[in-house]
């Protein structure tokens, strides 16, 4: 089965400050792992996705996630926040039969001035 | 860039109505998906729909809830009879095979009242 936890629902850091957000995965085959950012009222959008090729994987916005397979994990970082980044952070994992992601509880990213 | 949009945006009902939330995929996209998030928890599979049929369906997935291709592009979930508990926001997702994507629509906030 597949499943996806992500530490912290709420996250805080200022402008400038580097980004990190966490993710763990569990998956009884190879993951495929993506991220996706929701802004207010807004839909789901891809930020980046590991398909087993590149261990770190960028994405846009300057955002960019390791995949660790020994420690289960696909963290997604940011070096520098900026106000336009405060959002909903949500990591997902794709079922073994492909047919549903597997979505984690989300992280609200709050970027301060 | 190709988008999947969804509407209305809102929908406001009243208990045991029936409501049809609508969905136009992405246009050369082959498998089209459903997802729900109550507020303040995970976005939740509901169902997935291929070659004009149901591919796979969660346990919230009931006999109040259908799916319809109607068209070449659109693609519908019908609930027969609302509840309170249907109060979520609502995406519809498409991706191009099985192992591609998803994308996701801005989803429709539906509120039962």
């Amino acid at each position: 089965a597949q499943s996806v936890t992500q530490l912290g629902s709420h996250v805080s850091v200022s402008e400038g400050a580097l980004v990190l957000l966490r993710c763990n995965y569990s998956s009884s085959v190879p993951p495929y792992l993506f991220w996706y950012v929701q802004y207010p009222n807004q839909g789901l959008q891809l930020l980046l996705k590991y398909t087993s090729a590149a261990t770190l994987v960028k994405g846009i916005n300057g955002f960019e996630a390791e995949f660790k397979k020994s420690e289960t994990s696909f963290h997604l970082t940011k070096p520098s926040a900026h106000m336009s980044d405060a959002a909903e952070y949500f990591c997902a994992v794709r079922g073994s039969n492909f047919n549903k992601f597997y979505f984690g509880s989300g992280t609200k990213l709050n970027v301060k001035p | 860039e190709p988008e999947v949009t969804q509407t209305p945006s809102h929908q406001v009902t009243q208990m045991g109505q029936e409501v049809i939330l609508r969905c136009v995929p992405i246009s050369n996209h082959l498998y089209f998906y459903w997802y729900r998030q109550i507020l303040g928890q995970k976005v939740e599979f509901l169902v997935s729909f291929y070659n004009n049929e149901i591919s796979e369906k969660s346990e919230i997935f009931d006999d109040q809830f259908s799916v319809e291709r109607p068209d070449g592009s659109n693609f519908t979930l019908k609930i027969r009879s609302t509840k309170l508990e249907d109060s979520a926001m609502y995406f519809c997702a498409s991706s191009e095979s099985r192992e591609e994507t998803q994308y996701f629509g801005p989803g429709t906030r539906l509120l039962v009242l």
